[in-house]
């Protein structure tokens, strides 16, 4: 199994603070990709990684921002989280059993109040 | 404007019988179609795919039907199992765009005994 952990799992919050979730795999895969998961709407991906300093936005990025200064580490913000925020949160990695396979990891639930 | 969709949230079968999830798509580029199945408080795992260029993938008990003229997708599981009880969620890919996936809203399986 790929090596991908999230943390942190579970983030409780209050509507303005500021939220980092981190990912981190032992893979050295090049692209890396955040996704939300909500009811009704699947997962939609925030922003995407395609190596070291090389983010790119997807659907749902406003308010969201990345970073990738290592290969292994790709971190998610919330500079001020607000309710509709509240959301799991899966990162993910490229498989290889497929093209187009993503790995994801277990999942970070954020709830903002 | 949902690219992909899945418009049955949740379908229910005997144990034994055959399970048809079903996912349309309106774009005519991606190149790749997915199953991914989630069991609550983990990650997505991917299931099976097919290219946009096949008909039809199997792998042990399931099979994915590709209908191009459509746009529609669908996973059969045969014979189904009370362990497949899950969301399932269909994806299609871009292979040129940063191997991004365009999920749809899930289809919760359950199998009764």
């Amino acid at each position: 199994d790929a090596g991908i952990t999230q943390s942190p799992r579970h983030k409780v919050t209050e509507t303005g603070t500021p939220v980092t979730l981190r990912c981190h795999q032992t893979e050295n895969h090049r692209y890396m990709y955040w996704y939300r998961q909500d009811p009704g709407h699947g997962l939609r991906l925030i922003h995407y990684s395609y190596g070291v300093k090389d983010t790119d936005k997807g659907e749902v990025s406003d308010g969201y921002s990345v970073s990738r200064s290592k290969t292994e580490d790709f971190l998610l913000t919330l500079e001020s989280a607000t309710s509709s925020q509240t959301s799991v949160y899966f990162c993910a990695i490229s498989g290889e059993r497929s093209p187009g396979e993503l790995f994801f990891g277990e999942g970070s639930r954020l709830t903002v109040l | 404007d949902q690219q992909v969709k899945q418009n049955s949230p949740s379908l229910s079968v005997q144990e034994g019988r055959i399970s048809i999830l079903n996912c349309d798509y309106t774009n005519s580029m991606f190149d790749y179609f997915l199953w991914y199945k989630k069991y609550p408080a983990e990650g997505p795992t991917f299931l099976i795919s097919i290219s946009s260029i096949k008909d039809k993938n199997e792998d042990g008990r399931f099979t994915v039907f590709l209908n191009k003229s459509a746009k529609h997708l669908s996973l059969h599981i045969v014979p189904s199992q009370p362990g497949d009880s899950a969301v399932y969620f269909c994806a299609a890919a871009l292979l040129n765009a940063g191997n991004m996936l365009t999920f749809g809203g899930g289809t919760r399986l359950m199998v009764k005994p």
